[in-house]
């Protein structure tokens, strides 16, 4: 039982440059989310799926794609990467509505 | 709309002193609340919740938290602080059952011998 896995743990960008974070779990949750979390800003969610098939809007989604391909994975594409966007990503999962998040180890990405 | 606050961002404790991270929400109906602990290049792993039950909250590695609807506080605690539990902490609510977590800012715990 891995929990929830993302993919890649680095990379850096160029300005301009697009690319898909990945993450999986393997606990049959329902629900999964992607934070960025920057300095001093604690975590803050892009998007989030309530179940397969459905994606939502979170706090800061402008710059960001989403797919839910299946249950188990979450991609987050960034389709044109800026310097903003440099941050460390983290993908969660929760079983149903009254549980917490369980989080991944997260993805640092550089843009430059 | 909803929001969390933790009040310092740094704190500093000697090992074996007290620790208490605090955390007030804002919310017209009592909400779900968590703590979560973030080590350096590490996810977030839960430290306890609060789901309506009992106020006093008790967590692993010895941490609790008492929830007060009065002062809209859920306030972490840890009677003796050890050197591993230098990390940053971070309270999160959930407005309503099913919605997204909101976090706090966090707080970065140091414990010094």
């Amino acid at each position: 039982n891995a929990g929830v896995t993302q993919t890649p743990k680095f990379q850096v960008l160029k300005t301009g440059q697009s690319m898909t974070l990945q993450c999986a779990q393997d606990m049959n949750h329902n629900s999964m989310y992607w934070y960025r979390q920057d300095p001093g800003m604690g975590l803050r969610l892009i998007y989030y799926s309530a179940s397969e098939g459905t994606t939502d809007k979170g706090e800061v989604p402008n710059g960001y794609n989403v797919s839910r391909l299946n249950k188990r994975e979450f991609s987050l594409r960034l389709e044109s990467a800026a310097p903003s966007q440099t941050s460390v990503y983290f993908c969660a999962s929760r079983l149903d509505s009254y549980n917490e998040q369980f989080f991944g180890p997260g993805t640092r990405l550089t843009v430059l | 709309a909803q929001s969390v606050t933790q009040l310092g961002s740094h704190v500093s404790v000697s090992e074996g002193a007290l620790v208490l991270l605090r955390c007030n929400y804002s919310s017209s109906v009592p909400p779900y609340l968590f703590w979560y602990v973030q080590y350096p290049n590490q996810g977030l792993q839960l430290l306890l919740k609060y789901t309506s039950a009992a106020t006093l909250v008790k967590g692993i590695n010895g941490f609790e938290a008492e929830f007060k609807k009065s002062e809209t506080s859920f306030h972490l605690t840890k009677p003796s602080a050890h050197m591993s539990d230098a990390a940053e902490y971070f309270c999160a609510v959930m407005p309503l059952a099913g919605t997204a977590l909101i976090f706090g800012k966090g707080t970065t715990l140091s414990v010094s011998s």
